[in-house]
């Protein structure tokens, strides 16, 4: 079974902190995502990458970068977290563009 | 650029009953179409995919989806509904032409009563 990991189930930072999320996959998967979840709004894709070293904007890129040394390992940096960043993360990974993406457990993040 | 719409809230239906949960799509191309389920505070857990062949799909915990290209329409289904059934689901779509991202609904939250 694919499993993805992501470092915290719940954080509380404060406006203004650097908040750095992380997410592991074992499936040696290609690509990896970053999405975030919000009631009414379904899930909005951040960042994306399709190989170690490389990275895409998603459709809501802003306030947000990202990491990914590793093939296995991508990060999510709120490089200064706001109140407005507030909600769970998801992290997920497929073997190539077209594949099923498998997610990981979420982050719920709350920025004070 | 593709989209989905999943015009239902939230689903009412009895265990024991059939239930439906209904998703419409737009997208460049052939579509790659895919159901997921949320429980509460957990990530979402694939339950099955459209790529080509046979209309009807079967996946994980007896659900099924009919793939309906006229009406370009996705709909899940469950013969049988369960209490344990009662979750957060969405359904996405992707399109073979060029590099498409996956998009997602809005959700639909189903609720089975016993």
């Amino acid at each position: 079974d694919v499993k993805v990991t992501q470092s915290s189930r719940y954080l509380v930072k404060r406006t203004g902190e650097k908040v750095f999320l992380e997410c592991v996959q074992d499936m040696d998967h290609e690509n990896m995502f970053w999405y975030r979840q919000d009631p009414g709004l379904g899930l909005r894709l951040i960042y994306f990458s399709y190989d170690v070293k490389m990275k895409e904007k998603g459709d809501i890129p802003e306030g947000y970068s990202v990491s990914r040394e590793k093939k296995e390992r991508f990060s999510l940096i709120l490089e200064s977290a706001s109140t407005n960043q507030t909600s769970m993360y998801l992290c997920a990974s497929s073997f190539q563009g077209l594949e099923t993406q498998y997610f990981g457990p979420g982050t719920r993040l709350l920025v004070l | 650029a593709q989209s989905v719409a999943q015009p239902e809230d939230q689903v009412n239906v009895a265990e024991g009953n059939p239930l439906t949960v209904k998703c419409t799509y737009s997208v460049s191309g052939n579509p790659y179409l895919f159901w997921y389920v949320q429980y509460p505070n957990r990530g979402l857990q694939f339950l099955l995919k459209y790529i080509t062949g046979d209309n009807l799909v079967k996946g994980s915990y007896g659900f099924e989806a009919e793939f309906n290209k006229s009406q370009t329409s996705f709909h899940l289904k469950k013969p049988s509904a369960l209490v344990s059934d009662s979750a957060l689901y969405f359904c996405a779509v992707t399109g073979d032409t060029g590099f498409q991202k996956l998009v997602f609904g809005t959700g639909t939250r189903l609720l089975v009563s016993p």
